[in-house]
């Protein structure tokens, strides 16, 4: 049980253009959902505080704006790169918490985004 | 400040032998504290984790890992290390509901 998948897995695209990056909870229910980023030999990075039917909370320096996250249902959260530049080319990873559980966070497989 | 540390930036172990990855935490309070590990490319799967009793907790593919409040620390071991245990581990905590908070991670290569 309690996995978490992330679609897609890899993309490439001009810069420019925005990618939307989709985070599942496929046998459990997440009222929380949360983004990180992760540069090439780096920890992991927090983004974004994904909440059901709620406003995500930014991390200080990470654009608003720029990753557009929606998070309609308990078993799903969206993360948009608005008009991806080159600098924004990262491997994306959503986790998940199971709602009622026992605080432990899931982990996607991750997105790699190349924007060219 | 929160943080984690993982004083070893890269470790190399023979196969066979015992491997320590050392993990040190600050926190106001005890934290609920997680082992993470990482193959290139891939996400993160866990370990194990320690949220209270018993400070010795096990995991899965034969690592444990050590809670001692005394030195903020939560050390992970596995007595003898296999081929496939070459990955990133990442050390991370946090408090109920809230998000991961890691350390640098520690890139663990194994030697024949």
């Amino acid at each position: 049980g309690a996995v978490v998948s992330q679609h897609p897995s890899w993309v490439i695209c001009k810069s420019g253009t925005s990618v939307k990056i989709e985070c599942r909870s496929l046998d459990f229910q997440a009222t929380t959902m949360f983004w990180y980023r992760q540069f090439p030999k780096q920890s992991l990075m927090l983004m974004a505080t994904s909440n059901e039917g709620s406003k995500a909370t930014y991390e200080q320096g990470v654009e608003k704006d720029k990753f557009l996250i929606n998070h309609a249902s308990l078993t799903l959260s969206t993360l948009t790169v608005t008009s991806a530049h080159p600098e924004d080319s990262s491997f994306y990873i959503c986790s998940a918490g199971e709602r009622g559980g026992t605080d432990t966070q899931y982990f996607g497989p991750g997105t790699r985004l190349t924007v060219l | 400040a929160q943080s984690v540390t993982q004083p070893d930036i890269h470790i190399t172990v023979s196969e066979g032998a015992s491997l320590e990855l050392r993990c040190n935490y600050s926190y106001g309070a005890t934290p609920y504290l997680f082992w993470y590990v990482q193959s290139p490319g891939q996400g993160l799967q866990l370990l194990l984790k320690y949220f209270s009793g018993d400070t010795l907790v096990q995991g899965i593919k034969g690592f444990e890992a050590e809670f001692k409040r005394s030195q903020s620390s939560f050390n992970l071991r596995k007595p003898s290390v296999h081929w496939s245990d070459a990955a990133e581990y990442f050390c991370a905590l946090n408090q109920a509901g809230t998000a991961l908070i890691f350390g640098k991670g520690t890139t663990l290569s194994v030697s024949s």
